[in-house]
This record gives C-alpha cells, structure tokens and sequence, in this order.
C-alpha cells in the first residue's frame, strides 16, 4: 500500500513568513510523529499524535510552533514568524499502535529560510 | 535528548568489504532499531532487536545487542554502492517515542 507522503518536498520562504508542512500517514496508523532534521546531525523529536489528540508536543522549540491532526489522518506542522535557524528537513512518521516499535518515515520536507 | 550514540560517525569502505557500526546507549531499553537514511530525506526501518535477543540477522545485516554493555553492532556484509547512506540507531525512551543517534555516515567505494 501507499507509504508516508509528505508535501511539498522543498520549501523555500522569506524570513518572517509562515509556513505549512503536510503529512499524510499511512492508513490505518494511530501514532504520528514530527521530527527535524539540522544538517549532519540526527532527529529530534517535535511532536507526538495518537489519533488527533496530542499527548507530547514537548519538542517544539518555541511558540511559532504548532501541530494538528484531523480525522485521524493528516497531519499539518505549522511555524510562524520563521526563523534563518528553522531551516532543516522536517520529518514525518507514523506507525501502528504507540508508535515504539517500527516507524514509517515519509519523504520528508526540506526547509529552507532566506 | 539522543540516548543513542553511533560509532565511528563516518565509515569509507570498498564494494565487497564488511562494514561495522555501534551504538552506545545510557537507560534500559525494551528494543533498539536500527534505520538507514539516503541523501538526507526519508528513513528506512532496516531491524529491530528486542532486549531479550542477542543477535539478529536480515539478509545481508547482522544486528547484535549487549544489554549489560549498553552497545548494539550493526555488520553490513559484502558491502555495494547502494549501502552507502547514514544509519542511524533508536532507542525506545517510553512506550511510544524513539530516541536517535546522530547516525554513522558510510561511503561504499567502487
């Protein structure tokens, strides 16, 4: 079936700007993870989804920051006001029950702030 | 936090070669995967080994764990161009959130 998709794969955007990432899970999958990705360096957690409820958001890095999933599907991370340092790939997965076994990662959504 | 840390952070070897990574972690885990990456996008779950195993193998991977150590070993035998990309080993912190490495970046030479 249909693996993790994500949109739009590259996003280049102005300093100030707001921009949307969207993820669109596997069907079926419960759990919903973003993660960002710097340059070089490995994943850092962002937020947690189980069904549309948010139950850890505790890696968003500030305010400018947010997160949302309706009908247990679709997903979209939002960051405000963005930032040169917001420049990264923004990572999307989502897996089966809790989520601490086998994650499926999409694609992923390059970031670039000018 | 990165409870997982890989080891050596690069890797350049020949096609045909072996290849061996590690990852150190610091709490008690219940399993340990490990996920590859190509030119920086998406991840790929390659295996996953649980706490109570000791070795694992997927075809051309061979995965071990030492819980008394804190330490996995990724091999990637017979080694092709392909394998070159950056693997990265997770550790669960809780029941539903992954802990990732800073991963090892392998080059596979022609």
């Amino acid at each position: 079936g249909a693996g993790v998709s994500q949109s739009p794969s590259n996003k280049v955007t102005e300093k100030g700007k707001d921009v949307e990432l969207r993820c669109d899970p596997i069907s079926g999958h419960t759990a919903l993870y973003w993660y960002r990705q710097r340059l070089g360096q490995g994943l850092e957690f962002l937020i947690y989804f189980q069904g549309n409820s948010a139950p850890d958001k505790s890696g968003l890095p500030s305010d400018r920051f947010s997160a949302e999933r309706t009908g247990e599907s679709v997903s979209t991370l939002t960051i405000q006001r963005t930032q040169q340092e917001d420049s990264a790939v923004y990572l999307c997965a989502s897996s089966l029950g809790k989520g601490a076994d086998t994650q499926y990662f999409g694609p992923g959504t390059r970031l670039t702030v000018l | 936090s990165q409870q997982g840390e890989e080891d050596p952070q690069a890797l350049s070897i020949q096609e045909g070669e072996n290849a061996t990574m590690n990852c150190s972690y610091k709490t008690s885990i219940n399993n340990l995967q490990w996920y590859r990456q190509n030119s920086g996008r998406g991840l790929v779950h390659l295996i996953l080994i649980r706490s109570n195993e000791r070795e694992k193998h997927s075809g051309r991977l061979r995965v071990t764990l030492d819980t008394s150590k804190k330490s996995s070993s990724l091999l990637i035998t017979a080694s092709r161009a392909a394998d070159t990309a950056s693997y990265f080993c997770a550790t669960d912190e809780s029941d539903y959130k992954l802990s990732f490495g800073a991963g090892t970046t392998v080059t596979v030479r022609a």
